[in-house]
């Protein structure tokens, strides 16, 4: 099983600053890893596929990197409505699996 | 719009049984592969079951398998997944997932989910 490390666990950003998560996996994966943004009480939403491709109707401050076993997930300027939970996903094998999530609380 | 719900959970005892279902509409159902992903309160995502789609393949993980069964009906656009010997650690919110292009094979990102439908395994 390919186990996904994130880190922070937890972090907390003023409006605008700039927000990088990693994640990374226990062995390479190639691009196959995918970013999902999560609000309280909602469902997730899908942020970034395969490690850098942007998504339909996802703000452009979201944009994503890396491959292998290393992957960032940087939000640029920062505002109010991104406070949530951000899990990374691989499906470069089964079974699939998700990281342990980066919770974003706004100072 | 695309759009997927869930429907079927409650609470049950130990032991007990479920079957969760996941109408979906907007898409052409029959021809993208689906995922259940749970999570459990206060925690992260598990993935739970994949099914091809065409209902050829299907897969576990581990902490379901023998216990879960994911199958779908491609003429009712629904997919389900039977739950049996229900314990307190399957306790959660069960979001049924939709692959991102066809033939993913599940190898696909989840473009599409759920609200999801919440099970609670207690005496």
């Amino acid at each position: 099983e390919i186990v996904l490390t994130q880190s922070p666990d937890f972090q907390s950003v003023t409006p605008k600053e700039k927000v990088t998560i990693t994640c990374r996996a226990s062995q390479s994966i190639g691009s196959s890893l995918h970013w999902y943004q999560q609000k309280p009480d909602q469902s997730p939403k899908l942020l970034i596929k395969y490690a850098s491709q942007s998504i339909s109707g996802v703000p452009s401050r979201f944009s994503g990197s890396g491959s292998g076993t290393d992957f960032t997930l940087t939000i640029n300027s920062l505002e109010a409505e991104d406070a949530a939970t951000y899990y990374c996903h691989q499906s470069s094998s089964l079974p699939l699996t998700f990281g342990g999530g980066t919770k974003v609380e706004i100072k | 719009q695309v759009q997927l719900v869930e429907s079927g959970g409650g609470v049950v005892q130990p032991g007990g049984s479920l079957r969760l279902s996941c109408a979906a509409s907007g898409f052409t159902f029959s021809s993208y592969g689906m995922h259940w992903v749970r999570q459990a309160p206060g925690k992260g995502l598990e993935w739970v079951a994949f099914i091809r789609y065409d209902g050829s393949n299907k897969y576990y993980a581990d902490s379901v398998k023998g216990r879960f069964t994911i199958s779908r009906d491609n003429s009712k656009n629904t997919l389900y997944l039977q739950m049996n010997s229900l314990r307190a650690e399957d306790t959660a919110v069960y979001y049924c997932a939709k692959e991102s292009y066809i033939a993913a094979a599940g190898r696909g990102a989840f473009d599409i989910w759920g609200q999801g439908t919440m099970v609670t395994v207690s005496s």
